[in-house]
């Protein structure tokens, strides 16, 4: 089975360019989680969705960022206009929330794309 | 504010001497997940940790939940250049929201 596929996997931009990051989640998997990783901040989530739905963007860090999942195969992570300090990895990951393990309290696997490294110069 | 903290942020070792990493918080978690990443790929599931003072072992790394489930701790014994990577623990606080907190990770380099 293909994993969680990312797009493009190298963006370098411009300082006011618009920027679209394109995902794939696994085929079944209700929930996906749209990171960032950088040296100084380390891996911080940016919006998660379940099935489709807007669940937590608190960690989108301003009206620049927006992120649509317009059905269960695809999502993107748009940044307008984009900054220098957008530069990151930015990664997409997908999890099924009810795999049926029966383990209380227990966090199902997120499965990660390979990563969209944006640059802004 | 970061949630989980983890320690060493680096460390580079010798071929067959052992280690351990932590991750720490005042906080509680209902689960923790420990995960492996290699350059230019995303992070890679190792093991979760659901009950406190819980000890899990894949080969050679030994997970241990703490009694509080405040922390956790990965020792891999007789380490291998194959281990090198980034580790990061992540920690889910509230049961069916699936959201994790990561540490910022623990970069370890194991040298020939």
């Amino acid at each position: 089975d293909a994993g969680v596929i990312q797009s493009p996997r190298h963006e370098v931009t411009e300082m006011g360019q618009e920027v679209t990051l394109r995902c794939k989640p696994i085929s079944g998997h209700d929930y996906l989680f749209w990171y960032r990783q950088t040296m100084m901040r380390g891996l911080e989530l940016l919006i998660y969705f379940n099935n489709n739905v807007p669940i937590d963007d608190s960690g989108m860090p301003e009206d620049r960022f927006s992120a649509k999942m317009p059905n269960a195969s695809f999502s993107t992570l748009k940044i307008q206009p984009s900054e220098p300090r957008d530069s990151a990895v930015y990664f997409c990951a997908s999890s099924l929330g009810n795999p049926g393990t029966g383990v209380l309290g227990a966090f199902n696997e997120q499965f990660f794309g390979p990563g969209t490294r944006l640059t802004v110069l | 504010t970061q949630l989980l903290e983890q320690s060493p942020q680096f460390l580079s070792i010798q071929e067959g001497e052992n280690l351990t990493v932590y991750c720490n918080s005042s906080s509680v978690f209902s689960s923790l997940q420990w995960y492996r990443q290699e350059p230019g790929e995303g992070p890679v599931l190792l093991v979760t940790v659901v009950t406190g003072g819980e000890v899990k072992k894949l080969k050679r790394l030994t997970f241990q939940f703490g009694d509080a489930r405040k922390d956790s701790s990965l020792h891999i014994t007789a380490a291998q250049p194959g281990d090198t990577g980034l580790y990061l623990c992540a920690g889910g606080r509230f049961q069916g929201a699936q959201k994790l907190v990561f540490g910022q990770g623990t970069r370890l380099t194991i040298n020939p």
